[in-house]
Formats: structure tokens, C-alpha cells, sequence
């Protein structure tokens, strides 16, 4: 399994745009990127997933370089409810197949 | 998005007794369930997969005579923590794998707080 590595902490302020930055030097060829969003005492909440170049929804965007040895979360505009803690993880789509959880990036918003 | 559940959402009880804790893919069939323990300021740390009609496979250090895992159906696992002792207090969270409008990825359920006294 991919081994991640991502900041331990990362403060912004409201309204700013977040970049929270991954790496995953050893991904597979098979591997998927996926980020999870996590408040205190509750499930990892899923985010965005992505396997290259760019994707997008209505919270976040991903962008995934030509290697794949690294992967950034953006975070448009964020507000003081996104203040959690946020994982990044790789691994593939097989069933069976489980995500390892490394130390995640506390991200705090400040008003 | 897929939805998963979980019950109890907290619980306390004596030590030695045991507690059963359900998990739930509410509106798809999940193969495969894994559970997670968290520690507070800690990340989840896997313990087990369930694949459904079979035996879990545990993770190294986690001792299946004591969480004992069943996934009798393609919609629910339980985890049952036997002899639970103040240690055994954590957030247990279970995941299942499904499809939500793009590759099938891992749906988390809120998770369940123990507190063994």
C-alpha cells in the first residue's frame, strides 16, 4: 500500500482558498486518490477522489500532476465549519481492497 | 451519496461485559465492511476486513477472539467487543465499499463511542 505524507497542520483564515498537499511517491499504477474530511467524533466524511490530472466537485478540487508522486486538495473560500481534520489516501478500486489512514492535516479556520 | 450506519452511537458499560456494535450500507450491497479504532488526536487504525459469508481478516495485534467480527449479509456487519476492559474504550467507525456516481471507493459510517468503566 501507498505510504502518504501530508503536513500536520495547516491554519487559514475565512474566505481564503486552502491547498493542502499530499505526496505518495510508491503509488500503483491501479491506485485512485481519495481525500476524506473528518470533524471531531465522527465518521470520515468522502471528499473528492481522482486517479489524474484534475477533478472537481461541488466542495473541492483535486489536482494530480503527470507522475502522480503527489496530489493537492483545494479548498475554495473556506468558512469556520471547515475546520477538521483531512486525509489523503491511496489505494485501488478491487474489492477487498483497504484504505490505510496516515496522520491526516488538522486544518483550522480562523475568523 | 452511499449511506452507512451505525448503532449504538455511544455506549458505556461494565468491564468483562461484552458489547455488539452494528453497521449498516443503507442503500447499497456491500461485500466487503472494514472496521477502524480511533484514539483521541489520533488517526483510525484499521482492525479487521469482513468480507460477507466468510471470516474477517484481522490486522496484526488485533485479537480476533476478543473482537469478534460477523457479516452475515450484504448490508450488515457487527463487530462484538468480548470481556471489554477500559483499554477497549475508543471510537469505533466501519466502513463499506460502494459507488456513488464515480469509482466504488469507502463509505464510513459515524462511528461508535465506547467507554468501557
Amino acid at each position: 500500500l501507498a505510504k502518504t505524507t501530508q503536513p500536520i497542520s495547516m491554519d487559514s483564515y475565512e474566505g481564503q482558498e486552502v491547498n493542502i498537499t499530499c505526496s505518495h511517491n510508491n503509488i500503483a499504477t491501479n491506485d485512485y486518490i481519495t481525500w476524506y474530511q473528518q470533524f471531531p467524533s465522527q465518521g470520515p466524511r468522502f471528499i473528492i477522489q481522482g486517479y489524474k490530472t484534475k477533478v472537481t466537485n461541488e466542495v473541492a478540487s483535486l489536482f494530480i500532476p503527470a507522475d502522480r508522486k503527489s496530489s493537492t486538495l483545494s479548498l475554495p473560500r473556506v468558512s469556520l465549519s471547515d475546520t477538521a481534520v483531512y486525509y489523503c489516501l491511496v489505494g485501488s478500486n478491487n474489492a477487498g481492497n483497504m484504505l490505510t489512514f496516515g496522520g491526516g492535516t488538522r486544518l483550522m479556520v480562523k475568523p | 451519496g452511499a449511506v452507512v450506519s451505525q448503532h449504538p452511537s455511544w455506549v458505556i458499560c461494565k468491564s468483562g461485559t461484552s458489547v455488539k456494535i452494528e453497521c449498516r450500507s443503507l442503500d447499497f450491497q456491500a461485500t466487503t465492511m472494514f472496521w477502524y479504532r480511533q484514539f483521541p488526536k489520533q488517526s483510525l487504525m484499521l482492525m479487521a476486513t469482513s468480507n460477507e459469508g466468510s471470516k474477517a481478516t484481522y490486522e496484526q495485534g488485533v485479537e480476533k477472539d476478543k473482537f469478534l467480527i460477523n457479516h452475515a449479509s450484504l448490508t450488515l456487519s457487527t463487530l462484538t467487543v468480548t470481556s471489554a476492559h477500559p483499554e477497549d474504550s475508543s471510537f469505533y467507525i466501519c466502513s463499506a465499499r460502494g459507488v456513488a456516481g464515480g469509482p466504488e471507493t469507502q463509505y464510513f459510517g459515524p462511528g461508535t463511542r465506547l467507554l468501557v468503566l
